[in-house]
Parts: structure tokens; sequence; C-alpha cells
């Protein structure tokens, strides 16, 4: 079993929809939990951060946290074509490294 | 990308030859680290440091090696490239990998292996 499974997508949503990212993880030691924007031939850019369960917004993202169920999901309100990217969640180890997921390739059409 | 250089950009070389990829940073951050980017793996870290001359392996460190003289620059160089080692690989930096730890990536360098 993978350490961290996230469905690769591709995700194709109308502008304006409500977009659901979803990762599932097995390791109880990771401590934060991130996610990461990547636009097409670029290099990653951290989105989003939380630490505990329950959810943390920033604009039109929200993060969303489930120890017990070691589930984090990422919504996007009036998903916007510039949202289209990859999507990647992060998980940071006990050793200050960083696991991540696949990531969800998301495309938001006008 | 938070002045971070990566060199070069693309390349396409050989099988069995060496290749040295660069990464530059003007942050002057102690930690620096190379994944590669694969379909269906994500990114997974090969090598890191947490200082000049300090080195540790990631999880697919095979084949690979590093060198960090400098702050600024930390070099990954493959002594003998394969087809198994065509990848995107990325640098990452991070000022103190505390908390959450975050990483600011470089753009990428494309390398084929044929």
């Amino acid at each position: 079993q993978k350490e961290v499974e996230q469905d690769p997508g591709p995700l194709s949503v109308p502008e304006g929809a409500i977009v659901s990212l979803n990762c599932t993880y097995s390791n109880s030691a990771f401590q934060y939990f991130m996610w990461y924007r990547q636009y097409s031939r670029k290099g990653p850019e951290l989105l989003m951060y939380t630490y505990s369960s329950g959810n943390k917004e920033d604009g039109r993202f929200t993060a969303q946290v489930d120890k017990s169920s070691k589930y984090i999901s990422l919504f996007i309100r009036d998903s916007q074509p510039s949202d289209s990217a990859t999507y990647l969640c992060a998980f940071v180890t006990g050793f200050q490294k960083l696991v991540f997921g696949t990531g969800t390739r998301l495309l938001v059409s006008p | 990308d938070a002045g971070i250089t990566q060199s070069p950009r693309h390349k396409v070389t050989e099988t069995g030859t060496p290749v040295t990829l660069r990464c530059h940073q003007t942050e002057n951050h102690r930690y620096m680290y190379w994944y590669r980017q694969d379909p269906g793996h994500g990114l997974r870290l090969i090598h890191y440091s947490y200082g000049v001359k300090d080195t540790d392996k990631g999880e697919v460190s095979d084949g690979y090696s590093v060198s960090r003289s400098k702050t600024e620059d930390f070099l990954l160089t493959l002594e003998s490239a394969t087809s198994s080692q065509t990848s995107v690989y990325f640098c990452a930096i991070s000022e103190v990998p505390g908390s959450y730890n975050e990483q600011f990536f470089g753009p990428g360098t494309r390398l084929t292996v044929l």
C-alpha cells in the first residue's frame, strides 16, 4: 500500500463549479498537511497548509483534514480557468521531509 | 521561482554518459533538495542537503550523487545515465525544515536518456 493515494484525474469542470480534490494517507506520523499547485511545465508552489483536523479557509480555497480517517481535501469555490493545474497533496514526515501524492490534474473550462 | 535557477533546462543524452544538473539559489536558504517527477509516481526525493558539504539520501538515490561546495549551488550527477533516469528533475530550497517546511521549487530540468 502506498503511503499516499491521490486520484490522477484529469478532473474536468465548468467555470464556476465547486471542485473537490482528495488524498488518503496511511502514515499516522504525518504532521503537517499541505497542498501544492503546479502549472504545466513549472515547479510546484505551496497553496495551503494545515496542522490540525478541521477546516482552513483562504479566499476561494478550503483545506480540510480528517486525521481519524487519514483523509485530506482541498475545495475550490467558483473555479476559474486559471485554476487549471495539477494539485499535489504533501505531508511532512517526522524527519522534516515531504512526501507527495501523485497529483490530480484539474481542467476548468470557460 | 523564488530565486532558484536550474541548468540546463533541457538535455538529451545517451545511455552510459555522465550528466550533471545544477541548481543555483540566491535566497541563502540552508536546505536544498533534488526531486524527480514521473507520471504515476509524483515527486520523489533523490538527495537533500542541510548545509555546505552536508548531504543525505532520499528514497530514490541509487544511481545519483550530489555535491554542495557553496551555499548557493547544489549539483546532481548521474554517473552513467540510464533510460530509467529519463524524468523531470526539480530542485527545491527551504529556510528551516521545521513546522510545515515550505519548499520553493525551481523551474525544472527535462532530461531524456536515449
